[in-house]
């Protein structure tokens, strides 16, 4: 069965400092991935997602995501945290050819920043 | 304008009380989802649906049910709300043609059952 895992309940870097979110997925297949956030009191905002070719996706904000196959992971790195960061992280992986009924999230990552 | 809309943002009721929760949308996806919010469970499904005659129950959907209206109004029902129906509710839509099924979320519903 589909799983993903996101082992940092909360984490704190200060403003400036380069950050990496962590999420394991566990899958049989090449899954589909995505990483959303969430912003106090706001839904959720795809950050970028990987669906094949290469494996390091960029995305909006200044983020970037590796896939690691061997590793089953799926990290979202970041090379310099700003205050507007602070939120909250979703990893999520769906089935490739899935009807998108199944899409399964993480139970998210809270990102403080420290000024 | 936001591309998914939540009505209410904010709701109180009591135990025992059957309140709906609607979302639109004009993204123009035929399909759209239920999730609710819980501290550290991250998002779970409750219902979704693939067109309007295509409803689908999710993994809690007990004590929720759901109504496709039109392709872009898909309203969740609470029967008779009990506290742990407590949570954050949102609304998501997704493009049948889009690969890998890439969801859009709403704002969210604060839901909060006495």
């Amino acid at each position: 069965a589909q799983s993903v895992t996101q082992p940092d309940i909360h984490i704190t870097v200060s403003e400036g400092a380069s950050l990496e979110l962590r999420c394991n997925y566990s899958y049989g297949a090449t899954p589909y991935l995505f990483w959303y956030v969430q912003s106090p009191g706001q839904g959720l905002q795809l950050l970028l997602k990987y669906f094949s070719g290469d494996t390091l996706v960029q995305g909006i904000k200044g983020f970037e995501a590796e896939f690691k196959r061997s590793q089953s992971s799926f990290n979202l790195r970041k090379p310099s945290v700003h205050w507007s960061d602070a939120a909250e992280y979703f990893c999520a992986v769906a089935a490739i050819y899935s009807s998108a009924s199944k899409i399964i999230f993480g139970s998210g990552t809270r990102l403080s920043i420290r000024p | 304008d936001a591309d998914v809309t939540q009505t209410p943002r904010n709701r109180i009721t009591k135990t025992g009380k059957r309140i709906m929760l609607e979302c639109s949308q004009t993204k123009g996806h035929d399909r759209m989802y239920w999730y609710r919010q819980d501290p550290g469970l991250g998002l779970r499904l409750i219902y979704y649906s693939f067109d309007v005659k295509d409803i689908n129950k999710g993994e809690i959907s007990d004590g929720y049910s759901v109504s496709r209206q039109a392709q872009a109004k898909f309203s969740l029902s609470l029967e008779s709300a009990i506290p742990n129906q407590t949570a954050l509710y949102f609304c998501a839509t997704s493009d049948r043609a889009s690969r890998g099924g890439t969801q859009y979320f709403g704002p969210g519903t604060r839901l909060l059952v006495l």
